[in-house]
């Protein structure tokens, strides 16, 4: 079974700081997609990295996946309120195989 | 909108007894999946239908069931509910094609079941 650590659980901080959320395992994937999921909503994907060592950009988000695709970072820059949510990162082995997920970090980013 | 319609939004029932949640997948994908969110916590995979066929179970409980009809929507049984079974439940369905990583996810809004 794969299983995908995140790190930290929860994060509390101000309006303009900045903060990585860390997504690791021991196993090896194929892919790994990061989505944040608000209050009452389902998660929406933000991002899918498929190449060990590529890094993605999107906006104040910066996502890296491992070299060794075992794990993978979200960076977010100057964090603003609407960035608030959980974050979750999901791994799977291609195809058509289930992916699984974290175990999610709850941001909230006060103003 | 990310296409995925599921019904109820909101299920308050009694201990015991039986519900059914329904799932319209995103128009051309053939995966659905249904996962458990219970308060301020990530995901639990339940189980995953193919085009009409189970594909990988999760630590789904004997007392659930899923099928996914010829149109492709899919139906979640909650049965002999139990207080411990209120929870957000999410469906997702995803293009999943031969392909060296994993699709996109697309998801719900989720049916909210309150057990009393």
């Amino acid at each position: 079974t794969q299983l995908l650590e995140q790190s930290p659980q929860f994060l509390s901080i101000q309006e303009g700081e900045n903060l990585t959320v860390y997504c690791n395992s021991s196993s090896v994937f194929s892919s790994l997609q990061w989505y944040r999921q608000e209050p009452g909503e389902g998660p929406v994907l933000l991002v899918t990295v498929v190449t060990g060592g590529e890094v993605k950009k999107l906006k104040r988000l910066t996502f890296q996946f491992g070299d060794a695709r075992k794990d993978s970072s979200l960076h977010i820059t100057a964090a603003q309120p609407g960035d608030t949510g959980l974050y979750l990162c999901a791994g799977g082995p291609g195809g058509y195989q289930k992916v699984t997920f974290g175990t999610g970090t709850k941001l909230q980013v006060i103003p | 909108d990310s296409g995925v319609t599921q019904t109820p939004k909101h299920l308050i029932t009694a201990t015991g007894q039986r519900v059914t949640l329904r799932c319209s997948p995103r128009s051309g994908d053939l995966s659905v999946y249904w996962y458990q969110q219970s308060l301020d916590q990530g995901l639990q995979f339940l189980i995953q239908y193919y085009n009409g066929e189970e594909r990988a179970k999760g630590n789904i409980l004997e007392r659930f069931s899923a099928q996914q009809f010829p149109d492709l929507h899919s139906e979640l049984n909650l049965s002999s509910l139990e207080l411990g079974d209120s929870a957000l439940y999410f469906c997702a369905s995803s293009r999943d094609r031969q392909s060296s990583y994993n699709s996109p996810l697309h998801f719900g809004n989720g049916t909210r079941l309150t057990v009393t």
